[in-house]
């Protein structure tokens, strides 16, 4: 499979704590990008990544990329409540049309 | 300026029935994707159109699906003579160009249940 795979699965943590969700793909990407989802919802874009970038803030997020080992990373600092959702990365590849979907981390932030 | 609209929201068809999914993008964009999700699981590619192309249809399944996008109106994903394993949540999305250098901006998803 060509698509990115996070890890983990599944994280639950306590409001305030940092969240960090890693995301490992297999051929050469152009971007990496993250998206969230809330339950039964549509998906939100939250940072793009380009292959010659290695690190990216908005807010209280913040994304690394490692090309030379096929991964990224997403952190949210101080997380809320209102955090809690889906989160997936989406690798466009070299040469193609699309964004290939991770299967997500779902995040749980305890009030 | 309004986002991806997609409608209905929820749709529930008889098997053997014909599903019909519309997609506006938002105004300026002119490339539209088709992804469909199952339940715990991520988006699957299905279709890349343009106005009036289908550019990249690696991910429909060869059989009773289709898509068109064409210069007037909403891009349009039909399901013909649908089965219980098209029930998935069929999500829309569109970009000013290409993805390069741009997101993909989501619809809030179509909701097929095939009873």
């Amino acid at each position: 499979s060509q698509q990115g795979e996070e890890d983990p699965q599944a994280l639950s943590i306590q409001e305030g704590e940092n969240a960090t969700m890693n995301c490992s793909y297999k051929t050469s990407i152009n971007n990496l990008q993250w998206y969230r989802q809330n339950s039964g919802r549509g998906l939100v874009h939250l940072i793009l990544i380009r292959s010659n970038e290695r690190e990216k803030h908005s807010g209280r997020l913040r994304v690394t990329l490692d090309t030379s080992k096929k991964s990224s990373s997403l952190l949210i600092t101080a997380s809320r409540a209102a955090d809690t959702a889906s989160y997936f990365c989406a690798t466009r590849l070299v040469g193609a049309n699309n964004l290939f979907f991770g299967t997500g981390t779902r995040l749980t932030v305890i009030p | 300026n309004a986002g991806v609209m997609q409608n209905p929201r929820h749709l529930v068809r008889r098997r053997g029935q014909e599903a019909r999914l519309r997609c506006s993008p938002m105004k300026g964009h002119s490339h539209v994707y088709w992804y469909r999700q199952l339940p715990e699981e991520g988006l699957k590619f299905m279709v890349y159109l343009q106005k009036e192309n289908i550019i990249d249809e690696s991910g429909m399944p060869k059989e009773r699906f289709s898509a068109e996008f064409p210069k007037e109106g909403p891009s349009i994903l039909r399901i013909q003579q649908v089965v219980r394993g098209d029930s998935a949540a069929y999500f829309c999305a569109s970009s000013p160009t290409g993805l390069e250098n741009t997101e993909a901006f989501f619809g809030q998803g179509t909701r097929l249940t095939v009873v």
